[in-house]
């Protein structure tokens, strides 16, 4: 069975400063996609970015990056120069199937970001 | 940008009763989903619907949910007969198959 497992209830951070986000997953496929999901408190979805798990290269969107180890099964967020608008609460979300629509979601992890 | 859209963004219903949730994909996509996030827990896969029946389902979508693409525009939940433990926050996704775009939700109460 497909889980995935966000162990940071929650965490803060200073802004501009460097904050990660941790999350594990369990999956027996070798190829797969991963996501981060931001959810701010108008409670949208809002997609951060994303992983192909065959690509050995971090995905990086701007600000936001990946440490992604895929032996591990490790895929965690990486926010530089935190801004206040990035406090939420950040999901980690492993898709099932190949429409990459039908999700598992990891608890969540609600980010403070401290002016 | 073409986004997904659900109305209302809050509904407020008594035990009981049926509700229907509906939701405007983006218009070029072909798969649709209903996920479900109780307050304070994670989100909820609930169904997929692909060419017009439902390819995938929770085992918390049962008897009590349907879904619907009436004209090929909207996509509905209903609810038949609302639970208190239905009360949630409802979200609609579609996808052209290379990543999920989730609408902003739909709050329902049930009292």
């Amino acid at each position: 069975a497909q889980t995935v497992t966000q162990s940071q209830p929650e965490m803060s951070v200073q802004e501009a400063e460097t904050v990660t986000l941790s999350c594990t997953y369990d999956t027996s496929e070798s190829d797969y996609y991963l996501f981060w999901y931001k959810q701010p408190p108008s409670r949208q979805m809002i997609l951060v970015i994303r992983q192909e798990a065959y690509k050995q290269q971090n995905a990086t969107e701007n600000r936001f990056s990946v440490n992604f180890q895929k032996a591990a099964k490790s895929f965690s967020l990486k926010i530089s120069d935190s801004q206040l608008g990035d406090a939420a609460m950040y999901f980690c979300a492993y898709p099932r199937g190949s429409t990459l629509g039908r999700l598992y979601f990891g608890r969540g992890t609600q980010l403070t970001v401290w002016p | 940008e073409p986004e997904v859209t659900q109305t209302p963004s809050h509904q407020v219903t008594q035990m009981g009763q049926e509700v229907i949730l509906r939701c405007v994909p983006i218009s070029n996509h072909l798969y649709f989903y209903w996920y479900r996030q109780i307050l304070g827990q994670k989100v909820e896969f609930l169904v997929s619907f692909y060419n017009n029946e439902i390819s995938e389902k929770s085992e918390i979508f049962d008897d009590q949910f349907s879904v619907e693409r009436p004209d090929g525009s909207n996509f509905t939940l209903k609810i038949r007969s609302t639970k208190l433990e239905d009360s949630a926050m409802y979200f609609c996704a579609s996808s052209d198959g290379t990543e999920a775009f989730f609408g902003q939700g739909t709050r329902l109460t049930v009292v």
